[in-house]
Order: C-alpha cells, then sequence, then structure tokens
C-alpha cells in the first residue's frame, strides 16, 4: 500500500548546527505535504506545509524542500536549539484518497546536544 | 480559544472494561480525527468526521466507535478494552480539507 515517511529513527545534531530531516513518500498523486512537531506528552503541532507547485518553503528558522522527481521531502532547521528537540513527522493527506486525513510515518527524534 | 480539549489525561482499564474519550474543540472546525500513537511509533487513524452526523472509520477502527452529535464533540468510545488498545490517544480538527490539523494533547490509557 501507499507509505509515507522513511525516517532515520533519531538524529543527533549540536546546539547551533543545522539539522536535516528527510522524508520519503510513494504517492505519486500527493500534492500537498505537511511538518509536524511533537514533544514529549504533547500532541502534534504544525511547523511549515508545503504544496507540490513549489520546490521549497521558507519558515521562521525552518525550510522544507520538496523533490518531486524521486518524492522525497526534507525540513531544515537553521541554528538548532535545545527547544526544537522533539519528533519531527511528515504527513501526506492524500495518502488514501478516500478517507481525506493525513497519514504520519514513524518519525524522526531530534536530540539537541549543548 | 482553548483549541481542542481532550479528557481525561491518563486512564487505566481493565480488560473488559468500557470507557469513552472525549474531544471538543472550539474553532467551529467541521474536521475532527482521532489517531492511536503506539511507542516509538507514528499516529494511525482509528475514525474520522467531516461535519456533524458523518462518522467514517479509518485505518484502524476495529474495537471503537464514534459519534458526532455536535460539531463541537467528537466522543470515541471503547466497549470492551483490550490489553492491544493501550496506546495514547489525539484528537484533532481542521476547518478546511488539506489544511492542517490542530491536535490535542492526548489521553494515554493503559489497559491491564
Amino acid at each position: 500500500g501507499e507509505s509515507v515517511g522513511l525516517h532515520l529513527p533519531t538524529l543527533s545534531v549540536q546546539e547551533g548546527d543545522n539539522s536535516i530531516i528527510n522524508c520519503a513518500y510513494s504517492n505519486s498523486a500527493s500534492d500537498y505535504f505537511i511538518w509536524y512537531k511533537q514533544e514529549s506528552g504533547k500532541g502534534p503541532q504544525f511547523i511549515i506545509d508545503i504544496r507540490s507547485n513549489m520546490d521549497k518553503r521558507q519558515g521562521q528558522r525552518v525550510t522544507v524542500l520538496l523533490n518531486k522527481t524521486v518524492k522525497h521531502l526534507s525540513l531544515q532547521i537553521a541554528a538548532t536549539q535545545p527547544g526544537d528537540s522533539a519528533v519531527y513527522f511528515c504527513a501526506d493527506p492524500a495518502v488514501d484518497t478516500g478517507r481525506r486525513a493525513l497519514t504520519f510515518g514513524s518519525g524522526t527524534r531530534l536530540q539537541v546536544q549543548p | 480559544n482553548a483549541g481542542v480539549t481532550q479528557t481525561p489525561k491518563f486512564r487505566i482499564l481493565k480488560i473488559g472494561q468500557s470507557m469513552t474519550l472525549q474531544c471538543t474543540q472550539d474553532m467551529n472546525h467541521n474536521y475532527m480525527y482521532w489517531y492511536r500513537q503506539d511507542p516509538g511509533m507514528g499516529l494511525k487513524l482509528i475514525y474520522y468526521s467531516v461535519g456533524a452526523g458523518i462518522t467514517d472509520k479509518g485505518e484502524v477502527p476495529n474495537g471503537y466507535n464514534v459519534s458526532r452529535s455536535t460539531t463541537e464533540d467528537f466522543p470515541l468510545r471503547l466497549e470492551l478494552a483490550a490489553p492491544s488498545q493501550t496506546s495514547v490517544y489525539f484528537c484533532a480538527s481542521t476547518g478546511q480539507d488539506n489544511s492542517p490539523l490542530h491536535f490535542g494533547n492526548g489521553t494515554r490509557l493503559t489497559v491491564t
């Protein structure tokens, strides 16, 4: 079946470095992707989204890149801070078009070392 | 706005007991969802609703039921709790199709 999210389980970075979190998707019809951040004990929070007519979108300290050719997304966090420590999910509302609901991968845990 | 509110935060059930996980949102969102998250895993969709009076199954609906009598509330019912239902349950809502979800902070359920 369709899937979203071939994540590394854990990414460890030094405070101040840039972080890159990757995500792959399998549905060629996917046209919208969302990145969420989940801190311990909380629900996921929206970070940034991107539509398939874009290759790149920037937010505050975050950038998402979309490569439709290889069906790959990445989330880049500039100058990573301890508060960025969390699990990051990419999500695709179109994975099961009959249900119109997000499907999440298992996520990448970002650990920021002081 | 309080956003999406889930109660209770924690609950321990014995096998075979029943309970209702409550979810309410004050953003007048039409779309509401229930997910479960097992340790170290992503979220799996249990049920969803596109508006009051309309519900539909997600990826893992067995053992659960939902209702949507109002726009604000979307309770999730477990009729016969089983250890496999030990998980963290998240409710979410959004106002438009294909837009980011707003999540509650979850209900941690243990079935022993």
